[in-house]
């Protein structure tokens, strides 16, 4: 079983619309986890960080975990074409153990 | 206030050559980490640097070493090249335990 797993998509989302994606975890003594968006040939770029159950909300973008389910999300409201990405869910221990366990990432593209 | 950057952006060396990755850190970061980023994969990790110390490794070979100098910025050398070592190599960084990690845009070496 992989550490952080996500559906590889690909996602396909008219725009408007919300896009909705998931990441599971398997080592419960991850504390904290990353949303990276990636657009193609470029380098992950930081959108979201979560550390407590429930929701955290920074504009049009939603990350919610539930560590007792060890599921993370991440929603992305009104949609536009700018998003089309491929979207990485990321876990960290924390306290001493520092490296970011990622997924394969899930690709997004916008429908226009 | 500059974001984290590495250098060459492009590298092209044949199997048995070495090579060495540079990263400059954000402004204010003291902790850097190597990722390795194959076509369609998340990034894995390489190591961690802090205080001029590989801090935590990952699963990778002693051919990959690194180094970190006083002013944090920091080296990935690769020895004994492989055809498999062809990816994307990501430098992040941070501040302190448990926090987000910025990525730089990353050096895409070519093994031929």
């Amino acid at each position: 079983q992989k550490e952080v797993e996500q559906n590889s998509g690909p996602l396909s989302v008219p725009e408007g619309a919300i896009a909705s994606l998931n990441c599971t975890y398997s080592d419960r003594g991850s504390q904290s986890f990353f949303w990276y968006r990636q657009y193609s040939g470029k380098s992950p770029e930081l959108i979201m960080s979560i550390y407590s159950n429930g929701d955290k909300e920074d504009g049009r973008f939603t990350a919610q975990l539930n560590k007792a389910s060890q599921y993370v999300s991440l929603l992305i409201r009104d949609s536009q074409p700018s998003d089309s990405a491929t979207y990485l869910c990321a876990g960290l221990k924390g306290f001493g153990n520092e490296k970011l366990t990622f997924g394969t990432g899930t690709r997004l593209t916008i429908i226009p | 206030d500059a974001g984290v950057t590495q250098s060459p952006t492009h590298l092209i060396k044949t199997r048995g050559q070495q090579v060495t990755l540079r990263c400059s850190p954000k402004s204010g970061h003291d902790t850097v980490s190597w990722y390795q980023q194959a076509l369609g994969q998340g990034p894995q990790f390489i190591f961690q640097y802090y205080e001029e110390e590989e801090r935590q490794r990952g699963n990778f070979p002693d051919r990959f070493s690194g180094h970190q100098f006083p002013n944090y910025s920091s080296e990935l050398n690769v020895n004994a090249l492989l055809l498999g070592d062809s990816a994307l190599y990501l430098c992040a960084s941070s501040d302190g335990s448990n926090q987000p990690q910025h990525f730089g845009d990353g050096t895409r070496l070519s093994i031929l």
